[in-house]
């Protein structure tokens, strides 16, 4: 079946330093997220992307954040100046048609801000 | 607002039991949506229901949604220990982009 692959599945980083995560989604799908799951809380959401720009973003994607999809199959997402509180899971997920379908979710990479 | 709160938060049954877990959210929803997480792993979509439905089944899943109340129900049969995991609801907003809301997941544990 199908899957969506992060990479890595842990990094470690220096306050003030720039990351870059990467998100293969599932080659046929459209439409594009990353969510954040901080240790003990909620699964949040940040971005949606379709036909290569911001579809919606929330509070927390703020300036130093941002996405891109260089080429056909990969997804990424960029971290400009960490942050302790950037410490949590991130997790890429991509859904095959359009907003309100089921979506697929890749195993998270795990950042930490030391 | 808070959207997508489970409870209970934590549940403990014995294999072959069934286990049943609420979540109630705010807002209006184009659907609701369960998810598993087992440990250290990405989110794994179970069911999802929407706004017009009221009850839906997958294998020994079943969902119900209760628009009115604004709440949802998955209950689980004949529950295994391999069912051990937190589950999570998420609702997706009319208008919305597909963004997931989540609650705060109820752990489930099943013992052999």
């Amino acid at each position: 079946e199908p899957e969506v692959t992060q990479t890595p599945s842990h990094q470690v980083t220096q306050m003030g330093q720039e990351v870059i995560l990467r998100c293969v989604p599932i080659s046929n799908h459209l439409y594009f997220y990353w969510y954040r799951q901080i240790l003990g809380q909620k699964v949040e959401f940040l971005v949606s992307f379709y036909n290569n720009e911001i579809s919606e973003k929330s509070e927390i994607f703020d300036d130093q954040f941002s996405v891109e999809r260089p080429d056909g199959s990969n997804f990424t997402l960029k971290i400009r100046s960490t942050k302790l509180e950037d410490s949590a899971m991130y997790f890429c997920a991509s859904s095959l048609q359009g907003q309100h379908q089921p979506q697929h979710f890749g195993d998270g990479t795990r950042l930490s801000i030391l | 607002s808070q959207q997508g709160e489970e409870d209970p938060q934590a549940l403990s049954i014995q294999e072959g039991e069934n286990a049943t877990m609420n979540c109630s959210y705010k807002t209006s929803i184009n659907n609701l949506q369960w998810y598993r997480q087992n440990s250290g792993r990405g989110l794994v979509h179970l069911i999802l229901i929407r706004s017009n439905e009221r009850e839906k089944h997958s294998g020994r899943l079943r969902v119900t949604l209760d628009t009115s109340k604004k709440s949802s129900s998955l209950l689980i049969t004949a529950s295994r220990a391999a069912d051990t995991a937190s589950y999570f609801c998420a609702t997706d907003a009319w208008g919305n982009t597909g963004k997931l809301i989540f609650g705060q997941g109820t752990t489930l544990q099943v013992k052999p």
